[in-house]
C-alpha cells in the first residue's frame, strides 16, 4: 500500500445502529495513525492518535484499533446518533513527515 | 481563544494577482503546515515548517511561497494566481514530530476563488 485509503467512501446508518469503517496505510516507516472528525463548514478535529501495534483507544461511543504490521485501523461507532454525521479522516504519519490523509468516510446518520 | 486562526476566511481575486493567507497558532507548537483541499475534497499537504525551518515541500508550484517569521506564524503567499489555485487552504499546527502526541490542530480554512 502506497497511499492512505479509506473505505467505504460514504455510509448511511440508521440512528441507534453501530458501524465501523477502515483505514489502510503503508506499514513501512510508520510513526503514528491519526483519526479526525470533520463536520461540514468546520475544521477537522482530532479523535485519536495511535502509535503502537494493537493500540485501542476509546472516546465515548467511538473507538479505534490499530494494526501496524498489516497496515490498517478500524474506527467503530456504537449506537450512532445524528450528531455523529461527519466525514471521518484517517492520516498516517511516517517518520518526520507531515500527515498523509485518506479521502475520508462520509457518514450520514438517518433518524 | 482560537488555537489556530487563519485570515481571511474567504478570498476572491482575479487571475494574475498576488495574495497572501495568514496563519497564527497560540498553542506553543513547533510545527506548522499548509494543506490544500482539492476539488475532490482530498486534504493534501503542501508545506511543513518546524521551528521556522522548512521540512516538507511537496510538489507545489514555486508560485506558492510559505513564510514563517516566527514559530507561531506560517503565512502562505501566492504569486500570479491561476484558476486552478481555487481551493480551500487549511493551516494546521502540532507538537514537534517525535515528541509524543502530535495531533494536528486546524484553522477554519480559507476558501480561495480565482476568477
Amino acid at each position: 500500500i502506497l497511499n492512505v485509503e479509506q473505505s467505504p467512501q460514504s455510509l448511511h446508518v440508521q440512528e441507534g445502529d453501530s458501524t465501523n469503517f477502515t483505514c489502510s496505510f503503508p506499514s513501512s516507516n510508520f510513526y503514528a495513525l491519526h483519526w479526525y472528525r470533520w463536520e461540514t463548514a468546520k475544521s477537522p478535529e482530532a479523535l485519536f492518535v495511535m502509535t503502537l501495534n494493537g493500540d485501542e483507544k476509546k472516546k465515548g461511543r467511538i473507538s479505534a484499533t490499530l494494526n501496524t504490521k498489516e497496515g490498517y485501523s478500524y474506527l467503530y461507532i456504537k449506537g450512532s446518533q445524528p450528531e455523529d454525521s461527519a466525514t471521518y479522516l484517517c492520516a498516517s504519519q511516517m517518520g518526520a513527515d507531515g500527515l498523509t490523509f485518506g479521502k475520508g468516510t462520509h457518514l450520514i446518520i438517518q433518524p | 481563544d482560537t488555537a489556530v486562526s487563519q485570515t481571511p476566511k474567504y478570498l476572491v481575486t482575479q487571475m494574475g494577482n498576488d495574495k497572501s493567507i495568514k496563519c497564527e497558532q497560540n498553542l506553543g507548537h513547533d510545527t506548522m503546515y499548509w494543506y490544500k483541499q482539492d476539488s475532490k475534497k482530498f486534504l493534501k499537504i503542501m508545506f511543513s515548517y518546524n521551528n521556522k525551518e522548512l521540512i516538507i515541500n511537496e510538489t507545489v508550484p514555486n508560485r506558492f511561497s510559505p513564510k514563517s517569521p516566527d514559530k507561531a506564524h506560517l503565512n502562505l503567499h501566492i504569486n500570479s494566481l491561476e484558476l486552478g489555485d481555487s481551493a480551500v487552504y487549511f493551516c494546521a499546527s502540532s507538537s514537534r514530530l517525535g515528541t509524543g502526541n502530535t495531533e494536528a490542530f486546524f484553522g477554519q480554512g480559507t476558501r480561495l476563488t480565482v476568477v
